[in-house]
């Protein structure tokens, strides 16, 4: 059973671009996170998405950031128009249908995104 | 301050020396979890401990949990170089019928030979 699948590991975008990050999640999870990470800092909850469902949002910023979990293929961050702010690591994380009081999360490798 | 917040947020300690991080929380959790980051690299799941459970033990990793005060600590023993990095705690609020799983902001310890 593969772990969190993220790709690309390392993506270099240059300013006004989109990027692309997708997340497979480990079998039997229905459950996809993105989180992101700057520098030196902890990682910051994005959304939170079910299979086409986007559960909670919160932590998206409201522009040019998006999210999706289609019913095939796996989860895709989206960033249009990238600015060098953008520049961060992203971290997927699935877990499979909450059972009991909770399920532990499993988090992929990251994406390193750096805008030029 | 959020959700999830380890102290100290540094720490440097000798090989061989036990370490010691706290984390502090603020909602009520069903589970709390450590996790490990080394230097550019992904998450590692170090041990998640459920809100009914007080203390669990894997390997040289003990942590405990006080949901009265809700915190929880994380202790190594025994350190070793290769435990250098950055520990995180995350909480599962479980509030709203989901798990969306909050990060504290890392505790960064180094382990000198």
């Amino acid at each position: 059973n593969a772990g969190v699948m993220q790709n690309p590991r390392h993506l270099v975008r240059r300013r006004g671009q989109e990027a692309r990050l997708r997340c497979s999640p480990m079998k039997g999870h229905s459950h996809v996170y993105w989180y992101r990470q700057l520098p030196e800092e902890g990682l910051k909850f994005m959304v939170y998405l079910q299979k086409e469902n986007i559960i909670d949002e919160s932590g998206m910023p409201k522009e040019r950031f998006s999210a999706e979990f289609p019913k095939e293929g796996p989860s895709i961050l989206r960033i249009q128009q990238v600015v060098r702010g953008d520049s961060a690591a992203y971290f997927c994380a699935s877990s499979p249908p909450m059972q009991g009081i909770g399920t532990e999360a499993f988090f992929g490798q990251g994406t390193r995104l750096t805008v030029v | 301050s959020q959700q999830g917040e380890e102290d100290p947020q540094a720490l440097s300690i000798q090989e061989g020396e036990n370490a010691t991080m706290n984390c502090s929380y603020k909602t009520s959790i069903n589970n709390l979890q450590w996790y490990r980051q080394n230097s550019g690299r992904g998450l590692v799941h170090l041990i998640l401990i459920r809100s009914n459970e007080r203390e669990k033990h894997s390997g040289r990793l003990r942590v405990t949990l006080d949901t009265s005060k809700k915190s929880s600590s994380l202790l190594i023993t025994a350190s070793r170089a290769a435990d250098t990095a950055s520990y995180f705690c995350a909480t599962d609020g479980g509030s709203g019928g989901y798990q969306k799983v909050t990060f504290g902001t890392g505790t960064k310890l180094q382990v000198i030979p």
